[in-house]
């Protein structure tokens, strides 16, 4: 199936530090980029929808001077979390959605950990 | 709104039994698709099966099948011999045609047991 590849897996980071998260769809062009938010058990919690070359839309509640998405190409997607604090610390995931054969579907990158200190 | 509920936090089988996840969904909309997706420990989110709303026939992938009841708004995973990996949170989802996102249940953590 389609490759979404995210870097880093896992970041720690000291409080007020900015860090940047990268998620690339490997074999498929991305019509549309997600990125998700899930904290333990719990489900995804959706954070932001980009198309490529336009700015992304926030969901409610998601401060978007805070949570910098940047979708520059067919491929890439970034999401930079600005001065970040311990209350960041989560499991983030990045989604993209492509045509591979004759369907439209979304997969999902590995997550990346993000821990504040 | 459109909502999935997942009436089964914790569900835990004995390996080689066959077990269902129950997952009901609420939309007005007639046009959608319908998908499940496991989590294993790794955290990596995998796509087991999606359904197309319009098709009557329920869609299978391997062990695993799906009971759609469009009109009952149901669409409920049956896994077949299940095996140690299929231990994992799953989730149900849905979205409708032309729209741009998914809409996720709570999750069911499933664990097969030795």
């Amino acid at each position: 199936g389609a490759v979404v590849s995210q870097h880093p897996s896992r970041v720690i980071c000291k409080s007020g530090t900015s860090v940047k998260i990268e998620c690339r769809s490997l074999d498929f062009q991305a019509t549309t980029m997600f990125w998700y938010r899930q904290f333990p058990k719990q489900s995804l919690m959706l954070m932001a929808t980009s198309n490529e070359g336009s700015k992304a839309t926030y969901e409610q509640g998601v401060e978007k001077d805070k949570f910098l998405i940047n979708h520059a190409s067919l491929t890439l997607s970034t999401l930079t979390v600005t001065s970040a604090h311990p209350e960041d610390s989560s499991f983030y995931i990045c989604s993209a959605r492509g045509r591979t054969g004759l369907q439209e579907t979304q997969y999902f990158g590995p997550g990346t950990r993000l821990l504040v200190l | 709104a459109q909502t999935v509920t997942q009436s089964q936090p914790e569900m835990s089988v004995q390996e080689a039994e066959t077990v269902t996840l129950s997952c009901t969904y609420d939309t007005s909309e007639n046009n959608y698709y319908l998908f499940w997706y496991k989590q294993p420990p790794s955290r990596q989110m995998i796509l087991v099966i999606r359904q197309e709303a319009y098709k009557q026939q329920n869609a299978t992938e391997n062990r695993f099948s799906v009971n759609f009841q469009k009109a009952a708004k149901s669409f409920s995973l049956k896994i077949s011999d299940s095996q140690l990996g299929d231990t994992a949170m799953y989730f149900c989802a849905f979205i409708i045609q032309g729209a741009q996102k998914l809409v996720f249940g709570q999750g069911t953590r499933l664990t097969i047991n030795p």
